[in-house]
This record gives structure tokens, C-alpha cells and sequence, in this order.
């Protein structure tokens, strides 16, 4: 079965650092790339970045970048989304999601997503 | 920052068909295939339609999607209690070094 699993939540104080994690399995986990979702609470869905497992090649959207950092280890299959100070307003349920790409099947969609971490940032 | 735009809810009776819109530009919906995504209360999201208007295995033929332009629209024929969720269309943007959008939401009630 094609899956990716999250670790679980958490709960920090600001400035505090945090790593959040994405397991893949059942499918060759450096051959697709892995997006980070932002869902704050009651609010929509707000993409990340992603990163190629195979490589390592990483993009940020313009909102994120310098906020967070995506990475992988694909020894173990897994990507990371870390904070090195964490804010209150960081306080939200993080996705990761495969993106389904075929440039000849014209597909461009995540396809698979991860059940959800949740951070909660509070002093 | 959501550059797709869509409204804030949709409802219907069962059996009623519901249609969803979705407004963006030239550098993404103008550009690029849209996505459509179900997210269930309390669960993560789904994917629902691809490339404009094609369903995943296991998706309901309820669902059909289609894109014109700039626009794109999400529709639900027979729509069924279980249908009550939030849905978001999204697309690669071109703008910059490239970024994926979600629209803003909408939440379908089934009255």
C-alpha cells in the first residue's frame, strides 16, 4: 500500500525548535516529489514547498521561504519540514503530500497525503 | 497568499447538483492544469479531480470537473449527504521560480 505517515503532534514554546516528519513507503520514495501543506486552524490549505527525494532539489513558495526548511534522507525514506524558532502563529496542521507527475500523461497532482501533524506553539 | 479565488460555500438538497467556481489568471489556471481536492471533516485532504476533468480510480462519477480559460469549476450532480466536506481547486502557478496555489475554500452543506 502506497502511504505516507506523519509524526505525531506536538506541542512547543515560541523560539523553541521543531522537526516534523514523512514516512513513505510502498512506492519508490526518490522518484516523487514531496510537498508540505500549512493548514491553520479553520483557515485553507497553503502549500509549502517541496523537495525531490532523488536529489534533494528543493522550492519554497515565495510566502515560506526563509521560514521554514524542507529536507529528506531518502536512506530512510523520509522528509523533514523543521522550524529553528517557532512562532505562535506557526500554530497549525502540517501536511505532506507526493505529487503524481507524467509530463506525457499531462498529470500534475498530489495524489498521496500524509494524515497530518499538528504543531501547537504556546507559552 | 491563495490567488485562486472561490466562493465561500455551496449547499444543495440530496439528489441537487452543486457547482463550484474557481477564478485565477494567466499564470496559473491560464497556464497550467487545475486539481480539485475534497477534504471530510477532521481528515486530510483528498484528491478528487486531475488535469482539469479526470477522476482518480474510486472517485465517483458524481463528480466532474472542467476548465475554461482563466476559470475553472467543480460540479457534484446527485449530491449525497456524504458529500459534505470542504473543496479546493489549486494549479502550478508560473509567476516567479514557480509555486502550486490552493483556492480559498469552499464548504458544500447538504441541506
Amino acid at each position: 500500500e502506497v502511504q505516507l505517515v506523519q509524526s505525531g503532534a506536538e506541542v512547543k514554546k515560541p523560539g523553541e525548535s521543531l522537526k516534523i516528519s514523512c514516512q513513505g513507503s510502498g512506492y519508490s520514495f526518490t522518484s516523487y516529489w514531496i510537498a508540505w501543506v500549512r493548514q491553520m486552524p479553520g483557515k485553507g490549505l497553503e502549500w509549502m514547498g517541496i523537495i525531490y527525494p532523488g536529489d534533494s532539489d528543493t522550492r519554497y513558495s515565495p510566502s515560506f521561504q526563509g521560514q521554514v526548511t524542507i529536507s529528506a534522507d531518502k536512506s530512510i525514506t523520509t522528509a523533514y519540514l523543521q522550524w529553528s524558532s517557532l512562532k505562535a502563529s506557526d500554530t497549525a496542521m502540517y501536511y505532506c503530500a507526493r505529487r503524481d507527475y507524467d509530463i506525457l500523461a499531462v498529470t500534475d497532482a498530489f495524489d498521496i497525503w500524509g494524515q497530518g501533524t499538528m504543531v501547537t506553539v504556546s507559552s | 497568499q491563495s490567488v485562486l479565488t472561490q466562493p465561500p460555500s455551496a449547499s444543495g438538497t440530496p439528489g441537487q447538483r452543486v457547482t463550484i467556481s474557481c477564478s485565477g489568471s494567466s499564470s496559473n489556471i491560464g497556464s497550467n492544469s487545475v486539481n480539485w481536492y475534497q477534504q471530510l471533516p477532521g481528515t486530510a485532504p483528498k484528491l478528487l479531480i486531475y488535469s482539469n476533468n479526470q477522476r482518480p480510480s474510486g472517485v465517483p462519477d458524481r463528480f466532474s470537473g472542467s476548465k475554461s480559460g482563466t476559470s475553472a469549476s467543480l460540479a457534484i450532480s446527485g449530491l449525497q449527504s456524504e458529500d459534505e466536506a470542504d473543496y479546493y481547486c489549486a494549479a502550478w502557478d508560473d509567476s516567479l521560480n514557480g509555486f502550486y496555489v490552493f483556492g480559498t475554500g469552499t464548504k458544500v452543506t447538504v441541506l
